[in-house]
């Protein structure tokens, strides 16, 4: 199967500075990549789509300004939550998929804690 | 919109017991269906999709699932559970067309599988 990888795994921030978390589709090009948030105990919630070469599209309630997305390459994506504030510790996941109607390949996910 | 409903939070079973994990949906059109599992500390793996055909679904690991479309289910089974299946299960839908990346998740059912 193919591999989308996250980076980092981890990562604890202060209050007010900005997080940057990368996605990348290793071994296969992935024009749309979308970009999830896990609360514990709690289901994958999207939070937007990420397409090539173009503005993201956000879900309903996700903040543009606090959430950045960045899609510069057919094979990596970049979210960046900006002035992070502790209630946006969590666990943020990507995914992708080669097309339509295949399988998705997620990532491996990043854990955001801020301090 | 579309809606995924987990019946079971959380699900515990002796190994070798028999497994019968609830989802359904929500939509109007036709859809695609999954099932994922988290391990504990790791990262969502598929473990069987429907695009179409045979409803009977048979993924890895001895799980398979049911879609019954008159009933908006997609039902996860598993003939006789082991320690290792211990993990978060998640039902996800997409409507048909749509990337394999993009969907809407259940809140997911906490399986545990005593020794």
């Amino acid at each position: 199967g193919a591999v989308v990888s996250q980076h980092p795994s981890r990562v604890i921030c202060k209050s007010g500075t900005s997080v940057k978390i990368e996605c990348r589709s290793l071994d296969f090009q992935a024009t749309t990549m979308f970009w999830y948030r896990q609360f514990p105990k709690k289901s994958l919630m999207l939070m937007a789509t990420s397409n090539e070469g173009s503005k993201a599209t956000y879900e309903q309630g996700v903040e543009k300004d606090k959430f950045l997305i960045n899609h510069a390459s057919l094979t990596l994506s970049t979210l960046t939550v900006t002035s992070a504030h502790p209630e946006d510790s969590s666990f943020y996941i990507c995914s992708a998929s080669r097309r339509q109607n295949t399988e998705a390949f997620f990532g491996q996910g990043t854990r955001l804690t801020v301090v | 919109a579309q809606s995924v409903s987990q019946h079971n939070h959380h699900v515990i079973l002796s190994e070798a017991a028999s497994l019968e994990l609830g989802c359904n949906y929500s939509y109007g059109g036709t859809v695609n269906l999954f099932w994922y599992v988290q391990y504990p500390g790791q990262h969502l793996q598929l473990l069987l999709k429907y695009f179409s055909g045979d409803p009977l679904v048979k993924g890895i690991k001895g799980f398979e699932a049911e879609f019954i479309k008159s009933k908006f289910s997609f039902n996860l089974r598993k003939p006789s559970v082991q320690w290792s299946d211990t993990a978060e299960y998640f039902c996800a839908v997409n409507a048909r067309g749509t990337n394999a990346g993009k969907s809407t998740f259940g809140d997911g059912t906490t399986l545990t599988v005593k020794p």
